[in-house]
């Protein structure tokens, strides 16, 4: 799996829209983008995944760079049920249930 | 969408005893599920591949006599703590796919066993 580089933590305000940052610059060409994300003491959730068009569904969007080195997860209007930790991974779609998950982004909303 | 079920939620045993974890996948069958192995205030580790009638394949530093993994139907992976000891306290997790909707979800995950051994 290619490496991942995201900020320890994040805040952000109730309402707002939460822009959380993923830098993997040795991505390979067959490598997708996924997000999960673990709220404390919970299994990680499926967010959203993307190979290098952006993705939008019910809960995100994911936009990724042209060069597919870094990409954005985006939570339009964040709740205080969005708190959580944040992970973004790179890894081969057959190979996908092997993730190796980093630290992550912990994001904390706030009213 | 898919469901995996971990059941128990915690557990907390005598060091020395042995514990069972199992995870299920409640409306689809899985060939293959992962078990992860989280420490407090640190990322998911994975431990083990667990093949429905073979072996698990092991990563690299998990004792596979210690930790026990039976996939024996598409539906059911268990994970035995063999001779727990308090080190072994940690969040259990396990994952599967649902192949009919992999391209949707992605991997789903339980919602983790918490072991604690005293």
């Amino acid at each position: 799996d290619a490496k991942t580089t995201q900020p320890t933590s994040m805040d952000c305000a109730e309402g707002r829209a939460a822009n959380l940052p993923c830098n993997h610059s040795t991505i390979s060409g067959n490598e997708y983008v996924y997000w999960y994300r673990q709220i404390h003491s919970q299994g990680p959730q499926y967010i959203i995944h993307g190979l290098k068009n952006n993705e939008t569904n019910e809960m995100a969007s994911l936009i990724i760079t042209e060069d597919r080195k870094s990409s954005t997860l985006i939570l339009p209007h964040a709740t205080l049920r969005d708190t959580a930790v944040y992970y973004c991974i790179v890894r081969v779609y057959t190979n996908a249930g092997k993730s190796t998950f980093g630290d992550g982004t912990t994001l904390t909303v706030k009213p | 969408g898919a469901v995996v079920s971990q059941h128990p939620s915690w557990v907390i045993c005598k060091s020395g005893t042995s514990v069972k974890i199992e995870c299920r996948s409640l409306d689809f069958q899985a060939t293959t599920m992962f078990w992860y192995r989280q420490f407090p205030k640190q990322s998911l580790m994975l431990m083990a591949t667990s093949n429905e009638g073979s072996k698990a394949t092991y990563e690299q530093g998990v004792e596979k006599d210690k930790f026990l993994i039976n996939h024996a139907s598409l539906t059911l992976s268990t994970l035995t703590v063999t001779s727990a000891h308090p080190e072994d306290s940690s969040f259990y997790i396990c994952s599967a796919r649902d192949p009919s909707q992999a391209v949707v979800y992605g991997y789903t995950f339980g919602s983790g066993t918490r072991l604690t051994v005293v």
